[in-house]
Parts: structure tokens; C-alpha cells; sequence
């Protein structure tokens, strides 16, 4: 079974940093590029980085770029999203996915995990 | 970056209704892209790829349609399981974009 389980998550200080970790199982992580989607409260879904599947490319929304780096472990099997920085306005539940693509004929998302940005 | 605009925002409809979600593209993507149904507190489902295919294990009253920069997402029988919010992403360039949802209630 593909699956994909996020955690990391938590209440930092705006200007805090947070490494979010997202573990694969059930697929060939190493075949496959990942992204990272974001939900804030109550709102819509905001795609924020991906990375190719050995992790020499990358690609990130204006909103997180400079402040948020995307990596991955294929050792491990494993996504990260560090966040440094962080605002307000990053407060959300982040999901690690593997999203539909030209090359990737299945989407996958982990269950999510929030982060709170509050003093 | 590609700008993904949906209507309506909200839509309230019945049990049996004919429902009928617009994505436009800023510019075009072809037939790169997906719908989305999410329910409260969960992940998002995948729906529709390519523009019209079907996810399998999706039911048949979901159809999708369209290319370049109009898409709609057309559900032929509203069925009480259905009641969510939709979106509309395209996937034509390596960033993705998110429309900002559709949400379907009961009328």
C-alpha cells in the first residue's frame, strides 16, 4: 500500500524554524518527484515546493522562496520542508505528495500536519 | 506563473442535481490537468486527470472536459457523498497551481 506519513509539525515563534519529515512506503520513493501542499484554516490548497526525483532540481511558490528549502533521503525514503523564517501567514496543515503527473500515473497524499505560527 | 480561477465559489444544489464547476487558465496548459475533491479534515482525492480521465475507483457521474484554458468538472447525479469542495490544478509546468475551490453544499 503507497503511503505516506508527515510529521514534524507543531507551534514555533514567527521567525522560528521547523523541519517537517515525510515518510514513504509502499512505492519506489527514488522514482518519483514530490511536492509539498499547504492548507491554511479554513482556506484552499497551495501548492509550495517540489523536488525531482534524485533532488538536483527544485521548484518553490513565490510565497516560501528563500525561506523554505525542499530535500529529500532516498535512503531513507524520506521528504523534508525546512522552514525558516516562519510567519503568521505559513500557519497551515502541510501535506507531503505525490501528485499526478506527464510521468507519475498515481496521487498520493499524507493524512497532513499543522503548523502554527503564534507568539 | 499560471493563474487558476474557479466558479463558482459556492454552489448549493440537491440530491440528483446536474452540477456543473469551471477552472480557466491564465494561459494555456493543455489537457494537464486534474480535479480534486476534499472533505472536512481530510487529504484531497484525485478525481479526474488529464482533463476528462477518470481516476479509477471513481464513479461514472463524475466526467470532466475541456483543453487549453476552459475546463469544467460535471457531476451528473449530486449524491449525498458528494457534498465537498472541489479543485481544479493544473500540472503543465514544473510549479503547480490550485484554483481556490469550489464548494458544493446542500441546498
Amino acid at each position: 500500500e503507497v503511503q505516506l506519513v508527515e510529521s514534524g509539525g507543531g507551534l514555533v515563534q514567527p521567525g522560528g524554524s521547523l523541519r517537517l519529515s515525510c515518510a514513504a512506503s509502499g512505492f519506489t520513493f527514488s522514482s518519483y518527484w514530490m511536492h509539498w501542499v499547504r492548507q491554511a484554516p479554513g482556506k484552499g490548497l497551495v501548492w509550495v515546493s517540489r523536488i525531482n526525483s534524485d533532488g538536483s532540481t527544485t521548484s518553490y511558490a513565490d510565497s516560501v522562496k528563500g525561506r523554505f528549502t525542499i530535500s529529500r533521503d532516498n535512503a531513507k525514503n524520506t521528504l523534508y520542508l525546512q522552514m525558516n523564517s516562519l510567519r503568521a501567514e505559513d500557519t497551515a496543515v502541510y501535506y507531503c505528495a505525490l501528485l499526478y503527473s506527464r510521468n507519475t500515473h498515481f496521487d498520493c497524499w499524507g493524512q497532513g500536519t499543522l503548523v502554527t505560527v503564534s507568539s | 506563473d499560471i493563474q487558476m480561477t474557479q466558479s463558482p465559489s459556492t454552489l448549493s444544489a440537491s440530491v440528483g442535481d446536474r452540477v456543473t464547476v469551471t477552472c480557466r487558465a491564465s494561459q494555456s496548459v493543455d489537457s494537464w490537468l486534474a480535479w480534486y475533491q476534499q472533505k472536512p479534515g481530510k487529504a484531497p482525492k484525485l478525481l479526474i486527470y488529464k482533463a476528462s480521465s477518470l481516476q479509477s475507483g471513481v464513479p461514472s457521474r463524475f466526467s470532466g472536459s475541456g483543453s487549453g484554458t476552459e475546463f469544467t468538472l460535471t457531476i451528473s447525479s449530486l449524491q449525498p457523498d458528494d457534498f465537498a469542495t472541489y479543485y481544479c490544478q493544473q500540472y503543465n509546468s514544473y510549479s503547480r497551481t490550485f484554483g481556490q475551490g469550489t464548494k458544493v453544499e446542500i441546498k
